[in-house]
């Protein structure tokens, strides 16, 4: 089973827009990471929170985690066509030493 | 794209014959790792190595094996092929164990 949850699956903006995905987990993590991939292509790394920060930034992107709610949320701003692609979540486990994956939100971006 | 090269990029196999697959890195990572991608399924963890000769089970390690002799190179061996094991299969490599992952660009596996 999946640690991390996804949602919304997918998610159609238009350019200069906003888009906001968000991952829920279930049990407690060390680290929560999104990643991006585009189509056909690897993952590729965005930003890594630890269980002991709330918020982190990384140009457009915003990451927030709270643990409390065992959830984070990934937000693109002035989104681009560029950045159309599936998102994924993936938190990281000491236990287990295992970082694992959902089933990853599909942004489209519209010009 | 950092250092890691799997081979081959497209492969077709037939039921029951054995597969390897090879993931190289140049960036002397301690931990390497094999996921398959499936639509509906995400990521899934199969194996990995924190080292020479060390390995560990994923999630999905049934029908696959692995092996590690240098610290560059990790071939995932699909010991009997079967129809439910075509997919997309991605190396990732990784300095410790808690930080970012690096990925392949994926092999393509359609077992026939």
């Amino acid at each position: 089973s999946q640690q991390g949850e996804e949602d919304p699956q997918a998610l159609s903006i238009q350019e200069g827009e906003n888009a906001t995905m968000n991952c829920s987990y279930k049990t407690s993590i060390n680290n929560l990471q999104w990643y991006r991939q585009n189509s056909g292509r690897g993952l590729v790394h965005l930003i890594l929170i630890r269980s002991n920060e709330r918020e982190k930034h990384s140009g457009r992107l915003r990451v927030t985690l709270d643990t409390s709610k065992k959830s984070s949320s990934l937000l693109i701003t002035a989104s681009r066509a560029a950045d159309t692609a599936s998102y994924f979540c993936a938190t990281y486990k000491a236990a287990g030493n295992k970082l694992t994956f959902g089933g990853g939100t599909r942004v489209l971006v519209k010009p | 794209d950092a250092g890691i090269t799997q081979s081959p990029r497209h492969k077709v196999t037939e039921t029951g014959t054995p597969v390897t697959l090879r993931c190289h890195q140049t960036e002397n990572h301690r931990y390497m790792y094999w996921y398959r991608q499936d639509p509906g399924h995400g990521l899934r963890l199969i194996h990995y190595s924190y080292g020479v000769k060390d390995t560990d089970k994923g999630e999905v390690s049934d029908g696959y094996s692995v092996s590690r002799s240098k610290t560059e190179d990790f071939l995932l061996t699909l010991e009997s092929a079967t129809s439910s094991q075509t997919s997309v299969y991605f190396c990732a490599i990784s300095e410790s164990r808690d930080s970012e992952a690096f990925f392949g660009q994926g092999t393509r596996l359609t077992v026939v």
